[in-house]
């Protein structure tokens, strides 16, 4: 079955600090990848996503995250961290057929 | 706008309540999902309707009932609900049966039961 693992339940950065937050995705095929984000009492919103081709992609906010085939990995970096970047961050998978499945999801906080 | 709206977004139900939730999308979707979301817990999916037709009820009580009537409206309907059913409830969209488009999400409802 497939399944989304995000190792890192809570993290905190300091601001202007570097950041990785890690999914990793069990999959028999190459699969589409999300990432999301979630502020505060709000919904999810989509910070960006693996198609295929270029395995380094870019996303809003000055998000980008790197798929590798080898590890099963999607990890979501940002060279400098905001501390507007607080929020709580959720890695999917889709199984190309539509339906997503999610990690548990990883608190960020980001220290002044 | 998200395109995918939710009403109220904030609602506060006794125990012996009637009330429901509200999700329209203006994006053309034919997939609609609830999701409920506690604290410090991860995303619990309770339904799916893919073309107007419930495919999916993960083990969800009686005590919550959905209803699609078209593929832009989707209702959750609440009776009797529980203190531990106060959480953020939210509503997703999506194209039905296509990759790689993800889901989009509303603001959500933000419930309290007392």
């Amino acid at each position: 079955a497939q399944s989304v693992t995000q190792p890192d339940i809570h993290i905190t950065v300091s601001e202007g600090a570097s950041l990785e937050l890690r999914c990793n995705y069990s999959y028999g095929a190459t699969p589409y990848l999300f990432w999301y984000v979630q502020s505060p009492g709000q919904g999810l919103q989509l910070l960006l996503k693996y198609f295929s081709g270029d395995t380094l992609v870019q996303g809003i906010k000055g998000f980008e995250a790197e798929f590798k085939r080898s590890q099963s990995s999607f990890n979501l970096r940002k060279p400098s961290v905001h501390w507007s970047d607080a929020a709580e961050y959720f890695c999917a998978v889709d199984n190309q057929g539509g339906k997503l499945i999610f990690g548990q999801g990883t608190e960020l906080s980001v220290k002044p | 706008e998200t395109g995918v709206t939710q009403t109220p977004r904030h609602l506060v139900m006794g125990m012996t309540n009637k009330k429901s939730l509200k999700c329209e999308q203006h994006l053309g979707h034919n997939a609609m999902y609830w999701y409920k979301q506690s604290a410090k817990k991860p995303l619990e999916l309770m339904f799916v309707y893919s073309l107007e037709e419930r495919v999916e009820n993960n083990s969800v009580p009686s005590r919550f009932s959905p209803e699609c009537p078209n593929s832009s409206h989707l209702f959750l309907h609440l009776h009797t609900l529980q203190p531990e059913d106060s959480a953020l409830y939210l509503c997703a969209s999506s194209q039905a049966r296509t990759g790689g488009y993800g889901y989009t999400f509303g603001s959500g409802t933000r419930l309290t039961v007392v």
